[in-house]
Parts: structure tokens; sequence; C-alpha cells
């Protein structure tokens, strides 16, 4: 069963037009993120919520917001897409247990820009 | 439209034979690391995770090997599968300042042929 659950699993947009891509998990993680990932390449960590504070990385462009309304979903807002935003969005989880910081990620969605 | 990847590092394995993957990370501080498997157009899969207290770590058909001293990382796939097939990317974490987010490897495409 799946237990990160990204919707849709592909998204097409416009250029400049406001897209919002969902997160929504049942381990009821306190961690959420969302990674970029672009062909070939590894995933790009955007931002994550430890529980309600939000983490931004120094180098995410000001185009992505997110949202996190309770425990179980997150959103990611991009503003005004860019054909250089086109790319796999990752959604992850994760509880830290000790030392471990196992992230667990839901199947991603490919957004393409037009 | 996307960007134009980089070109992943490749190998190719025989089915049944061992498979080594490695990986070189940056960070002396990091304590803790973690092996990924990504399926083409899928979200990356847990596969086996390792402290900085240990330098072997065995899972089912697979063994990572932490060399501190030179900071490298290898995942070992024995009898290797044509489910195998994937790209591989290490990951590591400094869990002792708190740092929640995971810096991932440029990743290693296996390809298993029958």
């Amino acid at each position: 069963d799946a237990m990160v659950i990204q919707n849709p699993r592909y998204q097409v947009t416009q250029f400049g037009k406001p897209v919002t891509l969902s997160c929504s998990q049942t381990l009821n993680h306190n961690v959420m993120y969302w990674y970029q990932q672009k062909s070939s390449q590894a995933p790009k960590l955007l931002f994550h919520y430890y529980d309600k504070d939000f983490n931004n990385e120094a180098d995410t462009p000001d185009n992505f917001q997110s949202r996190r309304p309770n425990t179980s979903f997150c959103f990611l807002d991009i503003r005004s897409p860019g054909l250089g935003d086109a790319a796999m969005y990752l959604c992850a989880t994760s509880i830290r247990q000790g030392a471990k910081n196992i992230q667990y990620f839901g199947a991603g969605t490919r957004l393409s820009v037009l | 439209g996307e960007s134009v990847g980089l070109h992943l590092p490749t190998l190719s394995v025989q089915e049944g034979d061992n498979s080594i993957i490695n990986c070189a990370y940056s960070n002396s501080a990091s304590d803790y690391f973690i092996w990924y498997k990504q399926e083409s157009g899928k979200g990356p899969q847990f596969i086996i995770d390792i402290r900085s207290n240990m330098d072997k770590r065995q899972g089912q058909r697979v063994t990572v090997l932490l060399n501190k001293t030179v900071k490298h990382l290898s995942l070992q796939i024995a009898a290797t599968q044509p489910g195998d097939s994937a790209v591989y990317f290490c990951a590591e974490n400094e869990t002792r300042t708190g740092r929640r987010a995971l810096t991932f490897g440029s990743g290693t495409r296996l390809q298993v042929q029958p």
C-alpha cells in the first residue's frame, strides 16, 4: 500500500500559469520534504516542514512555495512556472529514530511546462 | 522543456554476477548514510543504511561498506537480477547537528544483462 501519495502523477501547465502539486502520507511522520529532480540528476531538496515549521533551502527560488495544512498533507505551489521548472517533483516523509533518518518517497509528479 | 541532464555513470553486469556500486562523499562530519534505488518513473526506494560507528552492514542480498578514512561508501548486490536494474543513489546526513536534510550523491545506473 502506498504510504506517500502524490497527485497527480503527470501535470502539464503553461508557461507562467500557477500550478499546485499535492502530497499526502499515511505514516504520521512529522517531517515532509519536497525535492526537484531533473533528468539523470540526484534529487535536490527545495524545502521541508518539521511539524509546522517551514525550512527553506538557501538556493530555492522564490517562485516555489509550500503549504502544510495538517500532518498528512503538504502542497508545492509554483507561482509562475518557467521552462526550466519542468522536472520530476518528489515528496518524502521521515521521522527521526535515534540517529536514523530514513526518508520515504512518493512516486513523484512529473511536471511539463509548455 | 526540461534541461539536458548529466550523463550518469553506468555499471553493466551479467545476471547472477555480483555488483559493486561506489560513492564518494564530501562531508567528513556526516555520520549516517543511506542507499536508495530508483527505477524509471518512480520515487527513490530505501535499500539499506549505515551509521558511522560501523564499517559494514548486511541486508538481504545487499551489503554496505563504509570507509570513513577515505570518505567512501559502496553497495554490493549479490547475485544481481534483472529487477535490480535501476539508478542507485547514496545519501549522507549529519545527524549530530540535527540537520534533517539528506545530501544525495550523483547516482549510478545499474544495467543487468540477461
